[in-house]
């Protein structure tokens, strides 16, 4: 049962256009939630957070909300760059449960055409 | 400064072979975990550990043994590698959340491309 889901596995966008990357958990008790970009051949690197006492969080070109009732959380880039073209996944753990399991969804593949 | 290294990057098994793929981490880090990458599927956790001596099972632990016997090292081994477990494998680090405020991140190394034929 996939408790994180990334049900678009890929999305196209004009460069300078704005990107939007959807995730959906299913587990009321994760409370933190990470957005990792992952080109080929390389591991995931960190993108940014979400704590679950907020419903934004911003930096830079990237920002990240969260629907805490819905039980969804988006990424958006914006504006964005050919260098943005990755392999972007969701995670959540839940912090203060004592689960400090990372469970990641399954991705989604952006390109990003100049 | 290293951060998680991940040893080998490439392996070929025969079916039924065993080996280790090792990890370690010079971060001081309590967490450690594997995950197996394959298309369509996303990173599933394999195993992980909170701290030396504590190991727990992820998502897809069958096949799969881990031992924390440090804070440094966390190997994964295949008893009888299957076709399967062909897969790219990568080893992640972290500190547990009690020690860092929220904002606390996972490490991940390069990867390990296993072949099981």
């Amino acid at each position: 049962d996939q408790q994180v889901k990334q049900n678009s596995p890929s999305l196209s966008v004009q460069e300078g256009r704005i990107s939007i990357l959807n995730c959906d958990y299913t587990n009321s008790m994760f409370d933190y939630f990470l957005w990792y970009k992952k080109y080929p051949a390389e591991g995931p690197t960190f993108l940014i957070s979400i704590s679950s006492i907020k419903d934004k969080n911003e930096d830079g070109r990237f920002t990240v909300f969260l629907n805490k009732s819905a039980k969804h959380l988006s990424l958006h880039i914006v504006p964005s760059q050919p260098g943005d073209s990755a392999v972007y996944f969701c995670a959540a753990s839940g912090t203060t449960s004592g689960t400090y399991k990372y469970i990641f969804g399954t991705g989604t593949r952006l390109k990003v055409l100049a | 400064n290293a951060g998680v290294t991940q040893t080998p990057k490439f392996q070929v098994l025969k079916t039924g072979q065993s080996m280790t793929l090792q990890c370690a981490q010079d971060m001081n880090h309590e967490y450690m975990s594997w995950y197996r990458q394959d298309p369509g599927m996303g990173l599933r956790l394999i195993h992980y550990s909170v701290g030396a001596g504590i190991t727990d099972q992820g998502e897809v632990p069958n096949g799969y043994n881990v031992s924390r016997s440090t804070t440094e090292d966390f190997p994964l081994r295949l008893l009888s590698a299957a076709p399967s477990q062909t897969s790219v494998y990568f080893c992640a680090s972290s500190y547990r959340f009690r020690d860092k405020p929220p904002g606390n991140t996972i490490y991940f190394g390069e990867g390990s491309w296993l072949t099981v034929v």
